[in-house]
C-alpha cells in the first residue's frame, strides 16, 4: 500500500465550529506532515511529527493543533479559525530523518471557513 | 524566504513538444525534488536529485542541477495532455532533518 489517505475531502464550517482533518499510511514511514496550500500557490509546511513526536512546528496559529495518536495515524484538529485559513490542506509522509526522502502525499482536504 | 522561484510562471506548448521549466534556489541543500501536482489534488514526486549530482534521467524526464548557479531545470519530452499539471521543485536542507521548501511552481498546459 503506497497511498495516504486524507478524510474528510471536503470541509466547511463557520469561525466557532470545532472539525478534525485525518490522515492515515501504511507504509511503515516513520515522518508525517501537515502542509496548507493557498491557490495558485506552493504547499507551505505547519508541522512535522517524526517518530510520534512533534518535531517541527513552523510557527503556525495555535487554532490548529496536531496530533499523532500512532505511527499510521496523524490529525489536525481546528478551532476558532478565520477565513483566511480557507484552503487546501495536504498530509504527507515519508521514510524518516533520511536526508534524501521523498514525500508521498495525499489528495488534500480542501477546507471553506465561513 | 528559502522558497524558490520557477519560470515560467505558465507554460503552453502542444503534444509531442518539449516542455522546460527553471527553478532558482537561495540556499544550500541536500537535494533538490520535483513534484507534480494536477488541478487541486495532492503532489506526486517525480524524481529527486543529490546536491553532488548534476543530471539525472526518468523516462521523458531530465533534470540538471548546477548549485554553483543555485539553479535547476526540468524538462519533459515528447509531451502528452496528460502532462498538464503544476510542476515544483522542492529543495530538501537541513541538518538532522530534511525540511522540504516548495517554489513557486510552473503551469504546464499541453492541447492535443
Amino acid at each position: 500500500d503506497t497511498e495516504v489517505t486524507q478524510t474528510p475531502k471536503h470541509l466547511v464550517m463557520g469561525m466557532t465550529n470545532k472539525k478534525s482533518l485525518k490522515c492515515e499510511q501504511h507504509m511503515g514511514h516513520r515522518a508525517m506532515y501537515w502542509y496548507k496550500q493557498k491557490a495558485k500557490k506552493p504547499p507551505e509546511l505547519m508541522f512535522v511529527y517524526s517518530y510520534e513526536k512533534l518535531s517541527i512546528n513552523e510557527s503556525v496559529p495555535s487554532r490548529f493543533s496536531p496530533e499523532c495518536p500512532n505511527s499510521s495515524l496523524l490529525n489536525l484538529h481546528l478551532h476558532a479559525l478565520q477565513p483566511e485559513d480557507s484552503a487546501l490542506y495536504l498530509c504527507a509522509s515519508s521514510q524518516g530523518y533520511d536526508r534524501e526522502s521523498e514525500q508521498f502525499f495525499g489528495p488534500g482536504t480542501r477546507l471553506t471557513v465561513l | 524566504s528559502q522558497q524558490g522561484e520557477e519560470d515560467p510562471q505558465a507554460l503552453s506548448i502542444q503534444e509531442g513538444e518539449n516542455a522546460t521549466m527553471n527553478c532558482s534556489y537561495k540556499t544550500s541543500i541536500n537535494n533538490l525534488q520535483w513534484y507534480r501536482q494536477n488541478s487541486g489534488r495532492g503532489l506526486v514526486h517525480l524524481i529527486l536529485i543529490r546536491s553532488n549530482e548534476r543530471e539525472k534521467h526518468s523516462g521523458r524526464l531530465r533534470v540538471t542541477l548546477d548549485t554553483s548557479k543555485k539553479s535547476s531545470s526540468l524538462l519533459i519530452t515528447a509531451s502528452r495532455a496528460a502532462d498538464t499539471a503544476s510542476y515544483f521543485c522542492a529543495t530538501g536542507w537541513g541538518t538532522g532533518f530534511q525540511k522540504l521548501v516548495f517554489g513557486t511552481g510552473t503551469r504546464l498546459l499541453v492541447s492535443p
